[in-house]
């Protein structure tokens, strides 16, 4: 079946650095991709998607591209801020139909940045 | 507007009580999902309700009821609890089923069973 790997952390930062959270998947066909983010005692909000080979998505300053060659999404950030601290989720949507199957979540990344 | 609203957000209940939670959205979606999110962990899929028909049922245990009264409401019914079903419980909603389009999620609701 389909699967998400992330790096789980927590990954500690100094603000102004930059972040990098590796995402790989493993999926039958051309899956698409995502990256939510949850901060403390909030639900999940949609931080940027990919639908399709090569495409990058970006947003808030963060950016990813859907990587087939390499199964990759690995999330980036040039410069973080405080504001970032919360949990990172990779997710896919699988060629069977997304909304089929939910979305299929890595663990998550706790991001910690301090200034 | 872009938003999935969930209440209440705080439930406390003990084992033999029933209660229900809700969800709503207005963003014209057709898929809506209950979601349980332990802590420390990420969401796991429960139930997909695709133009008001459950869709997918992830073996939940039957103490959990889901109900579609309509396209923008959907509910989750809590009867006979275990401790362990404590959790986060998050409902989304996505244009329709097709893998491309983007879930949105509502804030939770914070369950503890007693």
């Amino acid at each position: 079946g389909d699967s998400v790997t992330q790096m789980e952390g927590p990954v500690t930062l100094s603000e102004e650095a930059f972040l990098t959270i590796n995402c790989t998947y493993t999926a039958t066909g051309y899956p698409s991709l995502f990256w939510y983010v949850q901060y403390p005692g909030e639900g999940l909000q949609l931080l940027l998607k990919a639908t399709k080979a090569d495409d990058k998505g970006s947003n808030k300053g963060f950016e990813a591209t859907y990587r087939k060659e390499t199964t990759s999404f690995h999330l980036e950030k040039g410069s973080v801020q405080v504001s970032d601290s919360a949990v990172y989720f990779c997710a896919l949507s699988g060629v069977s139909g997304g909304g089929a199957d939910g979305l299929t979540f890595g663990k998550g990344t706790h991001l910690i940045i301090q200034p | 507007d872009t938003e999935v609203t969930q209440t209440p957000k705080h439930l406390v209940m003990g084992m033999t009580n029933k209660k229900s939670l809700k969800c709503e959205q207005h963003m014209g979606h057709r898929a809506m999902y209950w979601y349980k999110q332990k802590a420390k962990k990420p969401p796991e899929l429960m139930f997909v309700y695709s133009y008001e028909k459950l869709s997918i049922n992830e073996s939940v245990p039957s103490r959990f009821s889901p109900e579609c009264p309509n396209s923008s409401l959907l509910n989750l019914h809590l009867h006979a609890l275990q401790p362990e079903d404590s959790a986060l419980y998050l409902c989304a909603s996505s244009q329709d089923e097709l893998r491309y389009n983007e879930q949105f999620f509502g804030p939770g609701t914070r369950l503890t069973v007693l």
